[in-house]
């Protein structure tokens, strides 16, 4: 059961746009449409922001979507803010269990 | 509004059995699957399993042969128990709670309400 694939760090100035990617098999996320996106800060618990590919719970900014292709997720956030800058994990079903990736740092230049 | 709050052991050494419980305040405990997720410090996240009220249980099959979870709908709790630790066991152990599309009842997988997290260190 080997982690998903993300970058280990991406960045981006305010205003702009970033994307993450998260890359698996077909056995996680290319089989299924359960792919969500966390946004951890230092020492504190993960929050959803994305949650089956493209939904974003109630209280997410528009600013954060979701999308999929084959085997690689991708979550982008558009208008970068400062508080944006955090980590950022991937998270699929994989048929009886659940896979994180290793995660990336996001930093607003 | 949803309140998951955990304790446990926060020091064991190598073989023993780590256990954790979580209650969670608020809400609908018995529609709703609950999990146990950890984090090594300064690494990612990883999955760790589920259960439901009426204990159905999923484990990552990578711990399987040495994770139980269990609930106590009395209470409203689940725990964990992880036996015969090791320095790779340390970690934040969180709680969280899986969530729901309301409209059908259906569970869904992901987590959208966490506990604070509990930081289990193995040192002999």
């Amino acid at each position: 059961q080997s982690a998903l694939t993300q970058p280990r760090s991406v960045s981006g100035s305010p205003g702009q746009s970033v994307t993450i990617s998260c890359t698996g098999t077909s056995s996680d996320v290319g089989g299924y449409n359960y792919v969500s996106w966390y946004q951890q800060y230092p020492g504190k618990a993960p929050k959803v922001r994305i949650y089956d590919v493209d939904k974003r719970p109630s209280g997410v900014p528009d600013r954060f979507s979701g999308s999929k292709s084959g085997n690689t997720a991708s979550l982008t956030i558009s208008g970068l803010q400062a508080e944006d800058e955090a980590d950022y994990y991937c998270c699929s079903y994989a048929g009886s269990y659940l896979v994180f990736g290793a995660g990336t740092k996001l930093t607003v230049l | 509004q949803v309140q998951l709050q955990q304790w446990g052991a926060g020091l064991l050494k190598p073989s023993e059995t780590l256990s954790l419980t979580c209650a969670v305040y608020g809400g609908s405990f018995d529609d709703f699957f609950w999990t146990w997720v950890r984090q090594p410090p300064g690494k990612g996240l990883e999955w760790i399993g589920e259960t439901n009220h009426v204990g159905v249980t999923n484990y990552n099959p990578s711990l399987k042969s040495r994770v139980t979870i269990s609930v106590d709908t009395s209470k409203n709790q689940f725990s964990l128990k992880l036996s015969s630790v090791t320095a790779a066991d340390t970690a934040v152990y969180y709680c969280a709670r899986v969530g729901l599309r309301s409209l059908e009842y259906l569970r869904e997988y992901y987590f959208d309400y966490w506990g604070q997290g509990i930081l289990v260190t193995v040192s002999s």
